[in-house]
């Protein structure tokens, strides 16, 4: 079935550093898969942070961007300089077809401190 | 700003109770869904809901059943919990039922069998 493998576990970063929280997957369609990250902020629910669904496109949203490359089949999260507010839990997924809904990395949780 | 509302946030049961959980979403979605996040962190489908139809990961045992009255409300009913049962369920709408929507998602009902 569909996979994604993403950064494990936690990652500290000072404020004002760069951020890249890597995402491969694996498809099981001869198609292109829906690309996701997803973001948990403290005391909230999991919301979406960008989307790509087309391959080779780019998605941005809050400072972070991320690259559909169907080539190496990954999806990394970058920001150029992040903020204490950034802290969250990241999760990258992918959707093939409806019924199986999406898929979702482990999770990324990156603490950013001043 | 929540619009997806899940009840209760906790629930502590013992083996082979029965236990309900509440989900109301107030976004005028068409598609409800539970995912359930395990305690590897795991989050996957377990089933979706679009104009009457449900739609089941074949992996759900069948004690799980969805239930709705509407469509902006999708419970969730276990009738004979069993230790494997605990985790954060989560509860989310889309518009539609396309696999590139946009999830929005409940805060979570953590499960805790004893």
């Amino acid at each position: 079935g569909d996979s994604v493998t993403q950064t494990e576990g936690q990652v500290t970063v000072s404020e004002s550093k760069s951020l890249i929280i890597n995402c491969t997957y694996s498809a099981t369609s001869i198609g292109y898969p829906n690309l996701f990250w997803y973001v948990r902020y403290p005391g909230e629910g999991l919301q979406l942070l960008l989307k790509v669904i087309t391959a080779g496109q780019k998605g941005s949203s809050r400072g972070f961007e991320a690259t559909y490359n169907k080539e190496a089949t990954s999806f990394h999260l970058q920001k150029a300089s992040v903020q204490e507010s950034d802290s969250a839990v990241y999760y990258c997924a992918l959707s093939e077809n409806y019924a199986q809904g999406l898929t979702f990395g482990l999770g990324t949780r990156v603490s950013v401190f001043p | 700003e929540t619009a997806v509302f899940q009840t209760p946030n906790y629930h502590v049961t013992q083996v082979g109770n029965e236990v309900s959980f509440n989900c109301k979403q107030t976004l005028g979605h068409d598609t409800m869904y539970w995912y359930k996040q395990d305690s590897k962190k795991l989050l996957k489908i377990m089933f979706s809901y679009n104009n009457k139809q449900l739609i089941v990961n074949e992996t759900v045992p069948r004690r799980f059943s969805p239930q709705s009255s509407d469509k902006a409300h999708l419970n969730l009913r276990i009738k004979s919990v069993e230790p494997e049962d605990s985790a954060v369920y989560l509860c989310a709408s889309s518009l539609g039922l396309g696999n590139a929507e946009t999830l929005y998602f409940g805060s979570g009902t953590r499960l805790t069998v004893l």
